[in-house]
């Protein structure tokens, strides 16, 4: 069965930092588009970032550019979020999600998600 | 920004009648390549999400066939043509036509 699975998610304080990743099994990882999506508690859905399958090429909601960044390594079949300059408002389960992009089912068409890993950032 | 609008933010609807959810988009989601990037998920109770419709109106082979997409330009519609009781959980469109990808609130169905 394909799957991504998060990890790396926890308590932060407020300005600080924490590294997500994201494994990825079963499918071609290093022709995915990749995206992360972001859920705060009992809140509706963000998208957040996406990569090209090669990594050369990333999209960003504006209020996390600059504070974010998205990486890969297609030799690990793994997905990262970098997180700095946390905020309090960045408390949320962060998903890790294939987008089939170009392919068939077309962009956004977000066809296998994680479980999600929960970062909050208090003080 | 695309701004996604849905309506009703809630549902309640009695087993095996139909529901239907509006999704409407502050700019036409036709993309340059002739496409539609209006997508629907659906997200039970302690899950994560899961896609639903994808280009408006096509579904997967797993999604039962009670769901169904239309719509065209800014104004599109979820149908679900007789609620069953796995039913429940928060619906959500999504545009993918332009960056930032943007998504509607998510409207709550309920079994009444």
């Amino acid at each position: 069965e394909v799957q991504l699975v998060e990890s790396g998610g926890g308590s932060v304080q407020p300005g600080g930092a924490l590294r997500l990743s994201c494994e990825a099994s079963r499918f071609s990882f290093s022709n995915s588009w990749m995206s992360w999506v972001r859920q705060a508690p009992g809140k509706g859905l963000e998208w957040v970032a996406n990569i090209k399958p090669d990594g050369s090429d990333t999209y960003y909601v504006d209020s996390m550019k600059g504070r974010f960044t998205i990486s890969r390594d297609n030799a690990k079949n793994s997905l990262y979020l970098q997180m700095n300059s946390l905020r309090v408002e960045d408390t949320a389960v962060y998903y890790c999600v294939r987008d089939p992009g170009s392919g068939a089912t077309g962009w956004g068409a977000f066809d296998i998600w994680g479980q999600g890993t929960m970062v909050t950032v208090s003080s | 920004d695309v701004v996604m609008t849905q309506s009703p933010l809630s549902l309640s609807v009695t087993l095996g009648q139909p529901a239907s959810i509006s999704c409407r988009s502050s700019q036409s989601l036709v993309y340059k390549d002739g496409n539609t990037y209006l997508n629907w998920f659906q997200q039970r109770p302690g899950q994560s999400p899961r896609r639903l419709i994808y280009k408006v109106s096509d579904w997967d082979s797993g999604v039962p066939d009670r769901f169904s997409g239309s719509g065209s330009g800014t104004d599109f519609t979820l149908k679900i043509s007789r609620v069953e009781a796995e039913d429940v959980g928060i619906y959500y469109c999504m545009q993918a036509t332009q960056w930032p990808y943007t998504f509607g609130q998510g409207t709550k169905l309920e079994i009444k």
